[in-house]
């Protein structure tokens, strides 16, 4: 198993741009998170799947939007990207007890 | 509003010595606390977790303690190693999906 994957590794986006970053896991998890975290920072929720394809937000949730196509993927938008966006994303998946999730490897997103 | 933050943003420790590592949280509505590390470039990797009804777990090397009436978690590392250096955060959840971290402490283990 890959577990959970995210693509790209790096990026680097200008002001205004939109883009999309994919996260995928093969755990046959239900669950689903993203995470954004900031130099010598903790991890902070951007938007959870809650199941049934319903989604729900995190505690930053502006700026981004995400969609449940299937519940092996979860991808994540950037609308129009803004400097404060710069950060590294992680993609996680929650195991079916809700408390033990499974990070991807992250997306170091830059904005200028 | 929630919050869960860290006590020390730092601990040094001695190869073979114990770690304590701190966490205050203010949610008492929260149903399961957890304990994450996260080494340099990777996602952070679950430790462990506790019920909130109970007041210690042990795995691994590793015991968290839960004390709710002054709202703190710890997580002890017994023998640290230099392959336990990394970035420990505490989390928590409440009733769902939800999983709030807190800020983090960088644990360094000297040889």
């Amino acid at each position: 198993n890959a577990g959970v994957t995210q693509t790209p590794k790096f990026q680097v986006l200008k002001t205004g741009q939109s883009m999309t970053l994919q996260c995928a896991q093969d755990m046959n998890h239900e669950y689903m998170s993203w995470y954004r975290q900031d130099p010598g920072m903790g991890l902070r929720l951007i938007h959870y799947s809650v199941g049934a394809g319903i989604t729900d937000q995190g505690e930053v949730p502006n700026g981004y939007n995400v969609s449940i196509s299937t519940t092996e993927d979860f991808p994540l938008r950037l609308l129009s990207a803004a400097p404060s966006q710069t950060s590294v994303y992680f993609c996680a998946s929650t195991s079916d007890t809700g408390r033990e999730q499974y990070f991807g490897p992250g997306t170091r997103l830059t904005v200028t | 509003g929630e919050s869960v933050g860290l006590h020390l943003p730092t601990l040094s420790v001695q190869e073979g010595d114990n770690s304590i590592i701190n966490c205050a949280y203010s949610n008492s509505a929260s149903d399961y606390f957890i304990w994450y590390k996260q080494e340099s470039g990777k996602g952070p990797q679950f430790i462990i977790d506790i019920r909130s009804n109970m007041d210690k777990r042990q795995g691994q090397r590793v015991t968290v303690l839960l004390n709710k009436t002054v709202k703190h978690l710890s997580l002890q590392i017994a023998a640290t190693q230099p392959g336990d250096s990394a970035v420990y955060f505490c989390a928590e959840t409440a009733g769902g999906f939800k999983t709030i971290f807190g800020a983090g402490t960088r644990l360094f283990v000297k040889a």
